[in-house]
């Protein structure tokens, strides 16, 4: 099983409000990844937690806040978004199945994204 | 920081011709490079890895080759084929994780 999943597929959501995307995976991958995609561009890296711990904060506006609860499990929260912050929003995990370099460099896999409209 | 480019940024071919894409990269101190596939509003499919130490990968139709000392990868599509048309991406891993993409190239294979 290869499968990284995210709910919801599509949010439309008010500048106001307070929502939270998920994505979860069962490989017992140990780096987790959100990355933010706007149309016709790649996707920018925003947050990597590593054993549950967030490694990399790309400085990402505190509108976003990552949580890890577990190695299974990732989330975005979001609050008081600007409609600039609309985008396919996209996680990723990657096995890290100890320290040696040679496990590290594993194949990370994607789930299909979270539409994200802020009206 | 690291930059990737990719080049060309959009790619027309007709069907059944042998094609090749480049990713280039400014930082040869990487653990490893992959390319994905991406679908219109879709997530990333994973083609290929290549460790830092290999110079070559295939999978099926599909050869990506790495140079790390020059900072490039190329990706081969032997036979393209109508659904071969996407977005092609390369991704750059470096320490800490840090994993980078170039901005892709739009391929269509026209039938």
């Amino acid at each position: 099983d290869t499968e990284v999943t995210q709910t919801p597929k599509h949010l439309v959501m008010g500048m106001t409000n307070k929502k939270s995307l998920k994505c979860e995976q069962h490989m017992g991958h140990r780096a987790m990844y959100w990355y933010k995609q706007k149309a016709k561009k790649p996707p920018e890296l925003m947050f990597v937690y590593s054993y549950e711990k967030l490694s990399i904060n790309e400085s990402v506006p505190s509108r976003f806040s990552p949580e890890c609860p577990n190695s299974s499990l990732l989330n975005l929260h979001l609050h008081a978004l600007q409609p600039e912050d609309s985008a396919l929003y996209l996680c990723a995990s990657r096995g890290l199945r100890g320290d040696s370099p040679l496990v590290m460099n594993t194949e990370a896999f994607f789930g299909q994204g979270t539409r994200l409209t802020v009206v | 920081k690291q930059e990737v480019t990719q080049i060309p940024a959009a790619l027309s071919v007709p069907e059944g011709e042998n094609l090749v894409l480049n990713c280039s990269f400014t930082d040869s101190a990487i653990y490893n490079l992959q390319w994905f596939r991406q679908d219109p509003g879709k997530g990333l499919t994973s083609l290929l890895l290549i460790q830092s130490s290999q110079r070559e990968q295939t999978s099926g139709r599909l050869n990506a080759s790495l140079d790390k000392s020059s900072g490039r990868s190329t990706l081969y599509i032997a036979a393209s084929q109508p659904g071969d048309s996407a977005t092609y991406l390369c991704a750059v891993r470096r320490d800490n994780n840090d994993m980078r993409f170039g901005a892709g190239t739009r391929l269509t294979v026209k039938p």
